[in-house]
């Protein structure tokens, strides 16, 4: 199994509901990623972690909040965002830290639509 | 400046043609990505490499680490290669911890019958 699967796959939310995004990954990988994607950009890096504890986060807003419940699950709760807010979420895991980097594998994404 | 830039930025050919994009860093890197990305949709990885060159099917992918730059090679392209083709480079985000992926702004191949 090479996936990360990611749900759900869009998603529509007013601007003071609370919903959260979901990534799972079977590959034993030990690091695990949030990507935001705006339309016709590359993807920025939001959080990352490894080994279950958040070890980057790239100065994102807390109104997004990541959680790792365990090696094979991500999440990000999203409450009171705003219509900027609206772009893709990718999910990604790689094998984890080590003395060469390994390769990434994205999920699908999650299409979010802030109204 | 962008650490990391790809060219060209759109790429139309028609079937069967030979495809090449190119991407050149600025930074020291310890892997170089090629990704794929269809409209709307998730990101596929098609090669790492730190070294040399890698052939998967009908795509090629070469890096020169010296003149920090790396290609993208599609033989024989069809229109179901149409798609975003993003370089991605790793390097370390702090000492001893992980890397991170700085990504191209990406190339936009459309490949018409």
């Amino acid at each position: 199994d090479t996936e990360v699967t990611q749900t759900p796959k869009h998603l529509v939310m007013g601007m003071t509901n609370k919903k959260s995004l979901k990534c799972e990954q079977h590959m034993g990988h030990r690091a695990m990623y949030w990507y935001k994607q705006k339309a016709k950009k590359p993807p920025e890096l939001m959080f990352v972690y490894s080994y279950e504890k958040l070890s980057i986060n790239e100065s994102v807003p807390s109104r997004f909040s990541p959680e790792c419940p365990n090696s094979s699950l991500l999440n990000l709760h999203l409450h009171a965002l705003q219509p900027e807010d609206s772009a893709l979420y990718l999910c990604a895991s790689s094998q984890g830290q080590g003395a060469s980097p390994t390769e990434a594998f994205f999920g699908q994404g999650t299409r979010l639509t802030v109204v | 400046k962008n650490e990391v830039e790809q060219s060209p930025q759109n790429l139309t050919a028609q079937e069967g043609e030979f495809i090449t994009i190119n991407c050149s860093y600025s930074v020291g890197i310890s892997a170089l990505h090629w990704l794929q990305q269809h409209p709307g949709g998730g990101i596929v990885s098609l090669f790492m490499l730190s070294s040399g060159k890698k052939k998967h099917g009908r795509l090629i992918a070469t890096i020169n680490i010296q003149e920090k730059h790396s290609s993208l090679h599609i033989t024989a392209s069809h229109p179901r290669d149409s798609a975003v083709y993003i370089c991605a480079v790793s390097s370390f985000l702090i000492r001893g911890s992980n890397y991170k992926l700085t990504f191209g702004k990406g190339t936009l191949l459309t490949v018409n019958p």
